[in-house]
């Protein structure tokens, strides 16, 4: 079955470094997403991404992120300087249509 | 603005016994309803889904949902839990356009424990 794949499974970076996380979404689906959730929180919308802009960004998506589908598998968020704050797990997630799928996530750890 | 309640933070089940785990939401017009479980270190995973139709969907793993319009609710069930159901379990609104696109508003989640 297919799946969303993430990488790397946990990162650790120093505030006001720049990272990058990577999804691979499922092959046919033409929409992809971008979610947090900090620990002990719910989960929070950051971004949906469709034939190549953004459709839709919530409040947290401020300048500092950026996403971008550098070629025709990859789906990635970049943080240009990482604050203590953007600690947390960020979900990458696509779709075909309304139901959203789901990959294991990236655990970012900023110290 | 859409919102997602969970009002049970906690709920602990002995194995075997059924379960129900409450949803209410708010959205002005007919919303996508969705649940998901989140094992421990992993990702969401997508137990069913509500459109419109049929009140009674059924989904994933052997659980179910009924819709209910006149208290904004889409309760999850299973009639018998395996105690490898322990885990949190998600309610989510999306805005109720076809296509994809849709934001998803997250409940704040129900840990579920289950007892041998």
């Amino acid at each position: 079955e297919p799946e969303v794949t993430q990488t790397p499974s946990h990162q650790v970076t120093q505030m006001g470094q720049e990272v990058i996380l990577r999804c691979v979404p499922i092959s046919n689906h033409l929409y992809f997403y971008w979610y947090r959730q900090i620990l002990g929180q719910k989960v929070e919308f950051l971004v949906s991404f469709y034939n190549n802009e953004i459709s839709e960004k919530s409040e947290i998506f401020d300048d500092q992120f950026s996403v971008e589908r550098p070629d025709g598998s990859n789906f990635t968020l970049k943080i240009r300087s990482t604050k203590l704050e953007d600690s947390a797990m960020y979900f990458c997630a696509s779709s075909a249509g309304a139901e959203q799928y789901f990959g294991p996530g990236t655990r970012l750890t900023v110290t | 603005a859409q919102s997602v309640t969970q009002p049970d933070i906690h709920i602990t089940v002995s194995e075997g016994a059924s379960l129900e785990l409450r949803c209410n939401y708010s959205y002005g017009a007919t919303p996508y309803l969705f649940w998901y479980v989140q094992s421990p270190g992993q990702g969401l995973q997508l137990l069913l889904k509500y459109f419109s139709g049929d009140t009674l969907v059924q989904g994933i793993k052997g659980f179910e949902a009924e819709f209910k319009r006149s208290q904004s609710s889409l309760n999850l069930r299973k009639r018998s839990v395996h105690w490898s159901g322990a885990a949190e379990y998600f309610c989510a609104v999306g805005e109720g356009v076809t296509g994809g696109g849709n934001k998803l508003t997250f409940g704040t989640g129900t840990q579920l424990k289950v007892e041998l």
